[in-house]
């Protein structure tokens, strides 16, 4: 039973720039969410895909987009790239909105120059 | 909003020794209470989660409570390991069904031999 996986692993860009990561849910999961994780901190929620719409977003600038596609996988997008952008992203996945248990990938380590 | 509060750390350990990891949280509602763990360089990997009060979550001879009255859920092991060198993160999901998780800002688990 496959996990979650993300693609790439690690990724560097320059400010400005933008950036594309990608996600596959855990075999049966249709509800993707994306994280933000700050050296030393806790996971920051962006923002949450279920039926290929944003059902929730947290406290984070437009320049952070998304995107599911009808095989449940999802895209997280950021534009115009700020050195503070320099984070783990996390994508998680759990098979529906009214379940609460998140199942998390490996993460992508962006590092913005 | 609500929120979880960690103990700070690192908690350094001898092998064999009792874990205790203090977690509170501020919640309107009734959240399910989860901790995960990370491994140096790895995504978040569910550990255990309680979705009411008195309830306990248990895996790999880790456990924690849900206790309401004090709005806490710490996480204890009887006999560490090496191998459970980490970093520690209580979460809790959002009232009113966000598909949010709300993180602690970790504690970090040194195990010595």
């Amino acid at each position: 039973d496959a996990g979650v996986t993300q693609s790439p692993t690690h990724l560097i860009k320059t400010r400005g720039q933008q950036v594309t990561l990608r996600c596959s849910p855990k075999s049966g999961h249709d509800t993707v969410s994306w994280y933000q994780q700050a050296l030393g901190q806790g996971p920051q929620f962006i923002f949450q895909y279920y039926e290929e719409e944003e059902r929730q977003r947290g406290n984070f600038p437009d320049r952070f987009s998304g995107h599911q596609f009808p095989n449940y996988s999802s895209e997280l997008n950021v534009n115009a790239l700020l050195l503070g952008d320099s984070a783990l992203y996390l994508c998680a996945s759990s098979p529906g909105l009214a379940e609460d248990t998140q199942y998390f990938g490996p993460g992508t380590r962006l590092t913005v120059l | 909003g609500d929120s979880v509060t960690q103990m700070e750390g690192p908690v350094t350990l001898s092998e064999e020794a009792f874990l205790t990891i203090n977690c509170t949280y501020t919640a309107t509602g009734y959240p399910s209470l989860f901790w995960y763990v990370q491994y140096p360089g790895e995504g978040l990997q569910l550990l255990l989660k309680a979705t009411k009060a008195d309830d306990k979550g248990s895996n790999k001879g880790f456990e924690a409570t849900y206790r309401k009255e004090t709005t806490s859920f710490h996480l204890e092991k009887g006999s560490v390991q090496v191998s459970d060198s980490a970093v520690y993160f209580c979460a809790l999901s959002e009232s009113g069904n966000t598909g949010k998780l709300i993180f602690g800002q970790g504690t970090t688990l040194q195990v010595k031999p």
